[in-house]
């Protein structure tokens, strides 16, 4: 069992419409990342979660620890939005800190 | 500001050759993060460099190995290339790493190199 799920793996939408990507996790982190990865490879970091909800623009993120679960929400989506959302943590190793561990990722195709 | 850099863009190489991939941080960044992006796999961690020392690594074969400079550069190098070893290895940089104050630890990607071995 993969340490981080993603939900859906893939989704396609209809411009305009509210998208919401989720995030489960097996184990004990220092925070979360979304990331997106557009065709040709390049990845952005959106978002680093440890607690809470952050805002981008149309992007909204939220963490809840105690339930090991983050989501990842687009308003107003655009074919823009289209690419590879990847959640990845940060697990906590206590007296140090690891690389990243990552989600398979969800495949958005916005369609105008 | 420049971000995370890296170099080449795209590598051919054939089995049984060496490569060498060049990641530049971002300017005050100490700690680099090399990933392997091979495909149907998913991102999986590779290598972690900090001041110049190699801290930690994921689950590689000692073929895969690198250094961090003292400009906290960084080199990743694959010796005896394997066809599986074709993939996307993307770079990231942090400030600091174990930071109470976690926007420190936002790791920013480079926009890759693509390794292709035939």
């Amino acid at each position: 069992k993969n340490e981080v799920e993603q939900s859906p793996q893939n989704l396609t939408a209809q411009e305009g419409e509210f998208i919401t990507i989720n995030c489960s996790y097996s184990v004990g982190i220092s925070a979360l990342h979304w990331l997106q990865q557009h065709p040709g490879g390049g990845i952005v970091s959106l978002f680093m979660l440890s607690s809470g909800k952050k805002k981008h623009g149309r992007l909204i993120a939220t963490i809840n620890i105690q339930e090991k679960h983050s989501s990842l929400h687009i308003t107003a989506s655009h074919p823009r939005d289209s690419a590879v959302y990847i959640c990845a943590v940060h697990p906590y190793s206590g007296g140090g800190a690891d690389g990243l561990t990552f989600g398979k990722g969800t495949h958005l195709i916005i369609q105008p | 500001e420049a971000g995370v850099t890296q170099s080449p863009t795209h590598l051919i190489k054939t089995r049984g050759q060496h490569a060498t991939l060049r990641c530049s941080p971002i300017s005050g960044h100490t700690s680099v993060y090399w990933y392997q992006q091979a495909l149907g796999l998913g991102l999986q961690f590779l290598l972690w460099y900090d001041e110049g020392e190699e801290r930690n690594r994921g689950n590689f074969p000692p073929r895969f190995s690198g250094r961090q400079f003292p400009n906290y550069s960084s080199e990743l190098n694959v010796n005896a290339l394997e066809l599986e070893d074709s993939a996307l290895y993307l770079c990231a940089s942090s400030l600091a790493v174990g930071e109470v104050d976690a926007a420190k630890n936002i790791q920013y990607f480079g926009a890759g190199t693509r390794l292709s071995v035939l």
